[in-house]
């Protein structure tokens, strides 16, 4: 099976611009996670989704918002981007066949700088 | 609620040297626990899990074993090598499929 990938894998912006990021979950899986890794602030949780829904939310404010879509892609947005935005972004994706507990599956990331 | 505590890093090794990254939970119940390693450049990838007490999780010449009496979940390897210079977190999940990870180990080989 095809791993989780995540486009684009680098992207640069300027302060207030917005921008999208793209993830594919593993075939099958239903669940998708995304991350924002900083060297600060380490691995920080920003959201879950299941079946469409947002089931899940971390403590980021409202310019990070995402979307799931019928075939479990699911996209992030940030909008007025700030200097403090800049981080790999991650997605993972777990089947959730069983319920909870299942493991997460990561892709590469996608390395947003901004100016 | 739930958090994870993971040894301060950077631990640098020479080959052959035995590891041990110290990492302890806080949850409510039965988490599922983990380590993932992160190599430069790229995502995170699983390295071994145990999803109940005195579960041993292996991988790769490295394990861990799930201790609840100690809520701790320590990594250890006997004989680290070069390729095993990495970033190391150990993470927690628990109801709602939600992650939680420690702030990660910075692992250095040297030859």
């Amino acid at each position: 099976k095809a791993g989780v990938t995540q486009t684009p894998r680098y992207l640069i912006k300027t302060r207030g611009q917005q921008v999208t990021l793209s993830c594919s979950p593993i075939s099958g899986h239903r669940s998708v996670s995304w991350y924002q890794q900083t060297p600060g602030q380490g691995l920080q949780f920003l959201f879950e989704y299941f079946s469409e829904t947002q089931r899940n939310k971390g403590n980021f404010p409202g310019r990070f918002s995402g979307r799931q879509f019928s075939n479990s892609r699911s996209e992030m947005n940030v909008s007025t981007l700030e200097l403090g935005d800049s981080a790999l972004y991650l997605c993972a994706s777990s089947p959730l066949t069983a319920g909870t507990q299942e493991t997460q599956y990561f892709g590469p990331g996608t390395r947003l700088l901004v100016l | 609620g739930n958090s994870v505590t993971q040894m301060e890093g950077p631990v640098t090794l020479s080959e052959e040297a035995f590891l041990t990254i110290n990492c302890t939970y806080t949850a409510t119940g039965y988490p599922s626990l983990f380590w993932y390693v992160q190599y430069p450049g790229e995502g995170l990838q699983l390295l071994l899990k145990a999803t109940k007490a005195d579960d041993k999780g292996s991988n790769k010449g490295f394990e861990a074993t799930y201790r609840k009496e100690t809520t701790s979940f320590h990594l250890e390897k006997g004989s680290v090598q070069v390729s095993d210079s990495a970033v190391y977190f150990c993470a927690l999940t628990h109801t709602g499929n939600q992650f939680y990870f420690g702030t990660g180990t910075s692992l250095t080989v040297i030859p």
